[in-house]
């Protein structure tokens, strides 16, 4: 059974902190990626991975950075975190590589508050 | 124009009612389309996903793509309180050298008892 894991589901953060959300995949998938999900927008890619230390840009990248260290592990990082980063946050991964990508296996999200 | 839009809903339904959910996309070159169903506190599921134009049937739900008109369909059978959730429909894309799911908002379901 595919299980994707996210280190909070809840998380409170000040304006200006720097704020990590980690996600854990136990499948060896090549591929990651952190949307993030706002009512009446559906979920917007930010960033995604198709190998270690590999990193490619979403929609909306602005105001964030990732880090694949490992294969199983996808870390996104707001530098400074400000009021319209509130949101749900979802990792995801899958198997095949990109070129060919389909079921993403998705973690519980984690939301964050800024305030 | 967003390349995917879907009605958020609410949309509530009885008991055993015919559910339809709906998206339609402006990119004829979508080959793939899928939903998900997403549980309230929960990331998103698979639920059906298919490529050709026509009808796919699994269990209660069938997932309908009309590529000509650029309309995508999900129905339910015999709904069930258990099927209360949003459903996101997701197309894959091609931009920026990589294929890519792009999201519906998602259509929130409610069937009541």
């Amino acid at each position: 059974d595919v299980k994707v894991t996210q280190s909070s589901r809840y998380l409170v953060k000040r304006t200006g902190e720097k704020v990590f959300l980690e996600c854990v995949q136990d499948m060896d998938h090549e591929n990651m990626f952190w949307y993030r999900q706002d009512p009446g927008l559906g979920l917007r890619l930010i960033y995604f991975s198709y190998d270690v230390k590999m990193k490619e840009k979403g929609d909306i990248p602005e105001g964030y950075s990732v880090s694949r260290e490992k294969k199983e592990r996808f870390s996104l990082i707001l530098e400074s975190a400000s009021t319209n980063q509130t949101s749900m946050y979802l990792c995801a991964s899958s198997l095949i590589r990109p070129g060919n990508s389909y079921e993403q296996y998705f973690g519980p999200g984690t939301r964050l508050t800024v305030t | 124009q967003k390349e995917v839009e879907q009605d958020p809903g609410p949309l509530s339904v009885p008991e055993g009612a015919i559910v339809s959910l709906n998206c339609t996309y402006s990119n004829s070159a979508f080959q793939y389309f899928m939903w998900y169903r997403q549980y309230s506190r929960k990331g998103p599921e698979l639920l059906m996903y298919t490529y050709s134009s026509g009808n796919k049937e699994d269990g209660r739900f069938t997932a309908q793509v009309d590529k000509s008109s650029k309309y995508i369909s999900l129905f339910i059978r015999d709904s069930q309180p258990s099927d209360s959730a949003t459903y996101l429909c997701a197309l894959i894309g091609f931009s920026g050298g990589y294929n890519k799911l792009i999201f519906g908002a998602g259509t929130r379901l409610a069937v009541h008892p």
